[in-house]
């Protein structure tokens, strides 16, 4: 079985500061990795995936994240925070059964 | 990637009635899913649905509260049976995107039941 763990449940960081959100996951198998936006009474949509090869993948908006598989991790990175990324963030893994999703953690951007 | 129209958007209703919610894809899907999401929670999946057969369902979901129909590779309902206000969520559908390799929602139904 899969479960995905995100590390902080809200994050806050003034505009033009890095942004990291950690997510752990464990998997009995290779997994998918997935991060999904949800703006404010919206969907998912997602913002970058792992399944093989390179292991830091570039999303939409600016946003990468490295799949470390030593650490079990996939945070998610943007160099420099907008008051446009403030949102809810989730991390997804994939092992061989539908998504399964972390609680999600809500990035707010101080301007 | 798969386009997915997802109606109600959201919807009041009363305790003791049912919601209908309907999802339509561009193309055509063997898998669509279903999940709730709480308020202030994140995803959880309700069930699978498969076209041509019973949906499946993951522990803590039955089939009389949210009866799930499939009658083609395009499109898919879940029901809310019997509300109550503990039902209170964003209900969303999902299929694989095989073009993209990951997974495409629906805008979600936000359903208060009142």
């Amino acid at each position: 079985a899969q479960s995905v763990t995100q590390l902080g449940s809200h994050v806050s960081v003034s505009e033009g500061a890095l942004v990291l959100l950690r997510c752990n996951y464990s998997s009995s198998v290779p997994p998918y990795l997935f991060w999904y936006v949800q703006y404010p009474n919206q969907g998912l949509q997602l913002l970058l995936k792992y399944t093989t090869g390179a292991t830091l993948v570039k999303g939409i908006n600016g946003f990468e994240a490295e799949f470390k598989k030593s650490e079990t991790s996939f945070h998610l990175t943007k160099p420099s925070a907008h008051m446009s990324d403030a949102a809810e963030y989730f991390c997804a893994v994939l092992g061989g059964a539908p998504l399964v999703f972390g609680k999600g953690t809500r990035l707010s951007v101080i301007a | 990637s798969a386009v997915i129209s997802q109606k109600p958007s959201r919807d009041i209703c009363q305790r003791g009635t049912s919601l209908t919610i309907q999802c339509q894809v561009d193309s055509q899907v063997t898998m669509m899913f279903w999940y709730r999401q709480q308020p202030g929670q994140s995803l959880t999946l309700i069930a699978t649905a498969n076209q041509g057969s019973e949906a499946t369902y993951e522990s803590g979901f039955v089939i009389d509260k949210f009866p799930i129909s499939r009658p083609n590779l395009t499109f898919s309902t879940l029901t809310v049976s019997n509300m109550s206000p503990e039902d209170s969520s964003i209900y969303l559908c999902s299929v694989e995107d095989l073009l993209s390799g990951g997974y495409t929602f629906g805008s979600g139904t936000r359903l208060t039941v009142v």
